[in-house]
């Protein structure tokens, strides 16, 4: 079975501070991890996905995310926050098998952003 | 737009009732995936379709059943409704080559379900 688990379900950063967000996962096979943005009252808006090319992901929004399969982590980060980066943020987790690709979601993390 | 449709957006039913939720795929895509999110247990697999067959299936209740028709669309049936059925229910869809695809996966913007 896969799991996820993301440190922290709030985060509060000042505006132009850094941005740390932090996943780990379980996975006993390769897995393709996966970062999405939720706004209030609003669907899932993938940020970016990991699947198997480069280890650091560059995604919309000045976002990235780094894979180290040593520390089992998929860290997303971004330089600077912007009052417009205040939503949840989670973490998720696959794998390509013939019984069904469902993504495995972290418990979320809501970033507030002070000026 | 996401390419994914969900209606309703709302849904204000009483208990014990029965509702159903639709979902249109993005084009394309033959997986449809349904989630609940709640407060108490965060976003929550329920099923999966792909090209009309059940491929997966999660911690969904005796009480929901979900069907994908020949058109692709999937609908999402919950019965005997309880307060704690109240949540977000999102339907998400992907192609078959979902790993090498730009977009991987696509959410709905839900529909949120209000049991009274």
């Amino acid at each position: 079975a896969q799991s996820v688990t993301q440190l922290g379900s709030h985060v509060s950063v000042s505006e132009g501070a850094l941005v740390l967000l932090r996943c780990n996962y379980s996975s006993s096979v390769p897995p393709y991890l996966f970062w999405y943005v939720q706004y209030p009252n609003q669907g899932l808006q993938l940020l970016l996905k990991y699947t198997s090319a480069a280890t650091l992901v560059k995604g919309i929004n000045g976002f990235e995310a780094e894979f180290k399969k040593s520390e089992t982590s998929f860290h997303l980060t971004k330089p600077s926050a912007h009052m417009s980066d205040a939503a949840e943020y989670f973490c998720a987790v696959t794998r390509r098998e013939a019984a069904g690709n469902k993504l495995t979601f972290g418990g979320g993390t809501r970033v507030l952003v002070k000026p | 737009d996401s390419g994914v449709t969900q209606t309703p957006k709302h849904l204000i039913t009483a208990t014990g009732q029965r509702v159903t939720l639709r979902c249109s795929p993005r084009s394309g895509d033959l997986s449809v995936y349904w989630y609940q999110q709640s407060l108490d247990q965060g976003l929550q697999f329920l099923i999966q379709y792909y090209n009309g067959e059940e491929r997966a299936k999660g911690n969904i209740l005796e009480r929901f059943s979900a069907q994908q028709f020949p058109d692709l669309h999937s609908e999402l049936n919950l019965s005997s409704l309880e307060l704690g059925d109240s949540a977000l229910y999102f339907c998400a869809s992907s192609p078959p080559d979902w790993d090498r695809s730009n977009y991987g996966y696509t959410f709905g913007s839900g529909t949120r379900l209000t049991v009274v």
